[in-house]
């Protein structure tokens, strides 16, 4: 069975500083997309960043970048120059593209709180 | 677009009232899903949908039922409401041609049961 583990609870971080938030899966599939989703108090459900499996070079988006390791099953986001509006739930989602049913698999979140 | 929409925002029910879940997305994608959000806790699959007539169970199917008759709408169904169901749905889609399996969220609802 496919699983994703998010093992931070909570964290803290001051403003301008670097977190990074972590997160592990397991499957046995070769195809597959990861996603990190941002949760603020608004509950929106907010795509950050999406990386495929297929490609080694890590993705980014403006402050928000991930380190993906393969053959660790981790797939790490770093957010740097934390600002207030990073205060959110951050889950990280998993999809396999060659089981012939496109369901998602979230973890259970971290909850950020960028302090001033 | 408006893209996913869910009403209501919020409802309150007693205990063996049921009620129904609107979902509608205008971007013409394929799958659509339904999702609980317990306190503190993440996204558990209630319900999918692979396309307009085909429906498939998730995680936690039980007091749930759902419809697929077009695209655009994915009503859940809740019969029997028990405090167990007080929690925040989500609805979702994606376009799984699009190789880029984004979904897309509707607001939520909150619902509580009492």
């Amino acid at each position: 069975a496919q699983t994703v583990t998010q093992s931070q609870p909570e964290m803290s971080v001051q403003e301008a500083e670097t977190v990074t938030l972590s997160c592990t899966y397991d499957t046995s599939e070769n195809n597959y997309y990861l996603f990190w989703y941002k949760q603020p108090p608004s509950r929106q459900m907010i795509l950050v960043i999406r990386q495929e499996a297929y490609k080694q070079q890590n993705a980014t988006e403006n402050r928000f970048s991930v380190n993906f390791q393969k053959a660790a099953k981790s797939f790490s986001l770093k957010i740097s120059d934390s600002q207030l509006g990073d205060t959110a739930m951050y889950f990280c989602a998993f999809i396999g593209s060659t089981s012939g049913t496109y369901k998602y698999i979230f973890g259970t979140g971290t909850r950020l709180k960028v302090l001033a | 677009n408006a893209g996913v929409t869910q009403t209501p925002k919020f409802r309150i029910l007693k205990i063996g009232q049921s009620m129904t879940l609107q979902c509608t997305q205008d971007m013409n994608h394929n799958y659509m899903y339904w999702y609980r959000q317990d306190p503190g806790m993440g996204l558990k699959l209630i319900y999918y949908s692979v396309g307009a007539g085909i429906t498939d169970k998730g995680e936690v199917p039980n007091g749930y039922n759902v419809s697929r008759s077009t695209t655009e709408d994915f009503p859940l169904r809740l019969e029997l409401a028990a405090p167990s169901q007080t929690s925040v749905y989500f609805c979702a889609s994606t376009n799984t041609g699009m190789v880029k399996y984004e979904q897309y969220f509707g607001p939520g609802t909150r619902l509580t049961v009492t």
